[in-house]
């Protein structure tokens, strides 16, 4: 199917090495964090969140980490796999009232095997 | 649990038709959204219901496009009249209530092209 972004930065890893995808977000207000996936021709599919009152967060073989001071997110993909080969969205709530989600650009991971 | 419908996945029209979009939430979430992914870009809001209120349109183009969630189960998004930087793919996310966490999970999306 047609790639969801065409123009985005790439990450290339090998697999079973570890990811970092980084975001920096731009409104010091806001007090949720939220990084999906999106493989081509599908919708985001939420991955993993967290509260601006945290530092980091671990779920299954990922850890999101905030640091607020420079307004900077990040997502860590332990051994990395092929099936994570997509393009992942840092999205932020700017807690002024109404919760939709601002989306940043987006980055492509692309794993080698 | 099954998660957000959306159809039709695909539509191609020409500049200046009509078009709709429709979009079944998960069962039980009050808030209901309609997000614009132009290729390359991350989905931009265009529209958030709570029940069938609107809670933010801001950024909803409204000289043509309007959306409606009646009994606040369903909803419809149109386009009227279409224009070539339309082409995108119209994405649904549902979402349990307004208060945090606020986990939004979307829908596979409708894919339009305008020509």
């Amino acid at each position: 199917g047609e790639s969801v972004g065409l123009h985005l930065p790439t990450l290339s890893v090998q697999e079973g090495d570890n990811s970092i995808i980084n975001c920096a977000y731009s409104n010091s207000a806001s007090d949720y964090f939220i990084w999906y996936k999106q493989e081509s021709g599908k919708g985001p599919q939420f991955i993993i969140d967290i509260r601006s009152n945290m530092d980091k967060r671990q779920g299954q073989r990922v850890t999101v980490l905030l640091n607020k001071t420079v307004k900077h997110l990040s997502l860590q993909i332990a051994a990395t796999q092929p099936g994570d080969s997509a393009v992942y969205f840092c999205a932020e709530n700017k807690g002024t009232g109404r919760r939709a989600l601002t989306f940043g650009s987006g980055t492509r991971l692309q794993v080698q095997p | 649990e099954a998660g957000v419908a959306q159809s039709p996945r695909y539509k191609i029209i020409e500049k200046r038709q009509s078009v709709a979009f429709w979009c079944n939430p998960i069962s039980g979430h009050a808030t209901l959204y309609w997000y614009q992914q132009i290729l390359g870009q991350g989905p931009k809001l265009l529209i958030q219901f709570q029940n069938n209120g609107v809670v933010d349109d801001s950024q909803l183009p409204k000289d043509r496009f309007s959306a409606e969630r009646l009994k606040g189960v369903d909803s419809t998004l149109k386009i009227q009249p279409a224009k070539l930087e339309d082409s995108a793919v119209y994405l649904c996310a549902s979402s349990s209530g307004v208060v945090a966490p606020n986990t939004q999970y979307f829908g596979p999306g409708t894919r339009l092209t305008v020509l």
